[in-house]
């Protein structure tokens, strides 16, 4: 009963340096998207995959690479971290068509701050 | 382009009131999916509630109900009886269009603070 995982749940980075943040999800979902949260701005799309091996940007997509190689798997990459990407990240999927609303599971968060 | 906004940043609501969070949302395309969210303090985030845009009545769960008007592309959303544990961030979302392609937008959430 997993759900979505993510990992690390808190990281602390360099200006400069890079790093990976893991999403997995065991339920056979073929959408899966990665937001960030800061304070006031709520939850904005950095970018989202309908499928393995097709991803899309979002509204915030610079700064970020995703990749989707497989269903299960959903890594945010920052390959030069700045202060401005110090934020809560949420992963989340949902399963498409038929009686599904859509409606996204989320994992639990990974704080990121950057010096 | 879609988007959605919540206007209230912030709300005290006495508890066992009635409480009705705002949103409004924009998108051409007829499709669409609108949702709501709570985020209490710890965290995680909480699926509310769900309307479709064909849906012909407006949606309800348990204390939770969503007021649906088209017309005007809002979807508000009313707890009744409010109690202490739904102090909480509350955001509403839509997907516009049901492709498999859709992408989900959040509003910048309410606060909501439920007084004893």
């Amino acid at each position: 009963n997993a759900g979505v995982t993510q990992t690390p749940k808190f990281q602390v980075l360099k200006t400069g340096q890079s790093m990976t943040l893991q999403c997995a999800q065991d339920m056979n979902h073929e959408y899966m998207s990665w937001y960030r949260q800061d304070p006031g701005m709520g939850l904005r799309l950095i970018h989202y995959s309908v499928g393995a091996g097709i991803t899309d940007q979002g509204e915030v997509p610079n700064g970020y690479n995703v990749s989707r190689s497989t269903t299960e798997d959903f890594p945010l990459r920052l390959l030069s971290a700045a202060p401005s990407q110090t934020s809560v990240y949420f992963c989340a999927s949902t399963a498409r068509g038929g009686m599904n609303t859509g409606e996204l599971f989320f994992g639990e968060g990974s704080r990121l701050t950057v010096l | 382009a879609q988007k959605i906004t919540q206007t209230q940043p912030g709300m005290f609501v006495q508890e066992k009131e009635a409480v009705t969070l705002d949103c409004t949302y924009d998108t051409s395309d007829p499709s669409y999916g609108l949702f709501w969210y709570k985020q209490p303090s710890s965290g995680e985030m909480i699926f509310l509630i769900y309307q479709g845009s064909y849906d012909q009545q407006n949606a309800t769960e348990g204390r939770y109900s969503l007021n649906f008007q088209k017309a005007r592309k809002s979807a508000n959303l009313v707890i009744s009886a409010s109690q202490l544990g739904d102090s909480a961030m509350y955001f509403c979302a839509m997907r516009a269009g049901y492709s498999s392609a859709s992408k989900i937008i959040f509003g910048s959430g309410t606060r909501l603070s439920i007084r004893p």
